[in-house]
């Protein structure tokens, strides 16, 4: 079946500006993950969702990240007034309750 | 608070010879391990979780609880096995998850 996919594949913002970025999961995964990836850093954990319990945001940088999961699918991860240093890929993954994730391809994100 | 540290950035061994990646974490509580790979232009995917006890492509990892580390080993490299490694570490019955930074696995002809 179709995998994790992620829009856009590629984002170029100037500074200040607001982005979205979109991820479908596998369906029927009840967890999902957001995950930001810089240079050198591995994985930085952001946020996850699980079924219908509140999100686990302790990993958010800043009170300018938020993500949002409507009906249990589809999640958008929303950067405001972006700055040079959100420039990362952003990776989603999704899973079942035996938690092995399935990551998305990722949306590298550049931000002049 | 839950980290997990790979020690080594880069990694380069011969073709043959054997290899371990190390990963040694912090958790007050019974964690649950796992390994993920990117090989090139590929997505991260699951290598193996220490709860399945299984071998996959001929890696393995123990869980060491008494030196909180979960090293993956291979005895003969080969060069397909060139990838990023990376460690992760989530507690038993949540799902956050932390990943260290990664191993990048060289395996030279």
């Amino acid at each position: 079946g179709a995998g994790v996919s992620q829009s856009p594949s590629n984002k170029v913002t100037e500074k200040g500006k607001d982005v979205e970025l979109r991820c479908d999961p596998i369906s029927g995964h009840t967890a999902l993950y957001w995950y930001r990836q810089s240079l050198g850093q591995g994985l930085e954990f952001l946020i996850y969702f699980q079924g219908n319990s509140a999100p686990d945001k302790s990993g958010l940088p800043s009170d300018r990240f938020s993500a949002e999961r409507t009906g249990g699918s589809v999640s958008t991860l929303t950067i405001q007034r972006t700055q040079q240093e959100d420039s990362a890929v952003y990776l989603c993954a999704s899973s079942l309750r035996e938690k092995t994730q399935y990551f998305g391809p990722g949306t590298r994100l550049l931000v002049l | 608070a839950q980290r997990v540290t790979q020690p080594e950035k880069l990694l380069s061994v011969f073709k043959g010879a054997p290899v371990e990646l190390k990963c040694n974490y912090s958790y007050s509580g019974s964690p649950e391990l796992f390994w993920y790979v990117q090989y090139s232009r590929q997505r991260l995917q699951l290598l193996l979780r220490h709860i399945s006890r299984e071998s996959i492509k001929g890696f393995t990892a123990d869980l060491n609880k008494g030196e909180t580390s979960f090293h993956l080993k291979k005895p003969f490299a080969q060069e397909e096995d060139s990838a990023m490694y990376y460690c992760a570490l989530s507690a038993t019955g949540g799902f956050k998850t932390i990943f260290g930074a990664g191993t990048r696995l060289f395996v030279k002809a």
